[in-house]
């Protein structure tokens, strides 16, 4: 499949397992934080999205943590299955309100 | 489905050559974004639309440029390519365009400069 880096951070886990993908942000203006899934010869896909009014926020078996003391985002991934296997960004926006992208986490899951 | 298409998937050509790639946004919404994704650049922004007209520009080389038209479908135009342009392009879609909302990603078009 596509690489989109040559020097991601990769996390493995076995099929069922809790995931953690973890990111952190430079701009402390920064107000909204979305977290993205990017498959192979995909564009990234929206999967959850928090605003800094807020600390967490759950979905379908996503939860997402902001800690903006030390300006880091979270991604938990419940019951880790195969097709969550993708490359995941997080993205911050704030005072320019254009979306920065971090590097992304390749995230392997093993049946 | 994201709702946003990209025209072509797949583009080869020479370096010096122009081209254009195509963009429609989702329906309803009226901030078209293009990003560059490369392996070692990750996702870059390049140049953003709002309803027709230029909001917010990044790294983007004077070899290119873009627009938005009438109908909120936008092109990117590449020129004078060299092979550092090899890269994947993203279009994304926003309704608020105020960066405030989730961005809505075609598929991309891989450009392969020879």
């Amino acid at each position: 499949g596509e690489s989109v880096g040559l020097h991601l951070p990769t996390l493995s886990v076995q099929e069922g397992d809790n995931s953690i993908i973890n990111c952190a942000y430079s701009n402390s203006a920064s107000d909204y934080f979305i977290w993205y899934k990017q498959e192979s010869g995909k564009g990234p896909q929206f999967i959850i999205d928090i605003r800094s009014n807020m600390d967490k926020r759950q979905g379908q078996r996503v939860t997402v943590l902001l800690n903006k003391t030390v300006k880091h985002l979270s991604l938990q991934i419940a019951a880790t299955q195969p097709g969550d296997s993708a490359v995941y960004f997080c993205a911050e926006s704030g005072g320019s309100y254009i979306p920065t992208f971090g590097r992304g986490t390749s995230l392997i899951v093993h049946p | 489905d994201s709702g946003v298409t990209q025209t072509p998937k797949h583009l080869i050509t020479a370096t010096g050559q122009r081209v254009t790639l195509r963009c429609s946004p989702r329906s309803g919404d009226l901030s078209v974004y293009w990003y560059q994704q490369s392996l070692d650049q990750g996702l870059q922004f390049l140049i953003q639309y709002y309803n027709g007209e230029e909001r917010a520009k990044g790294n983007i080389l004077e070899r290119f440029s873009a627009q938005q038209f009438p109908d909120l479908h936008s092109e990117l135009n590449l020129s004078s390519l060299e092979l550092g342009d090899s890269a994947l392009y993203f279009c994304a879609s926003s309704a608020s365009g105020q960066g405030n909302s989730p961005l809505h990603f075609g598929n991309g078009t891989r450009l392969t400069v020879t």
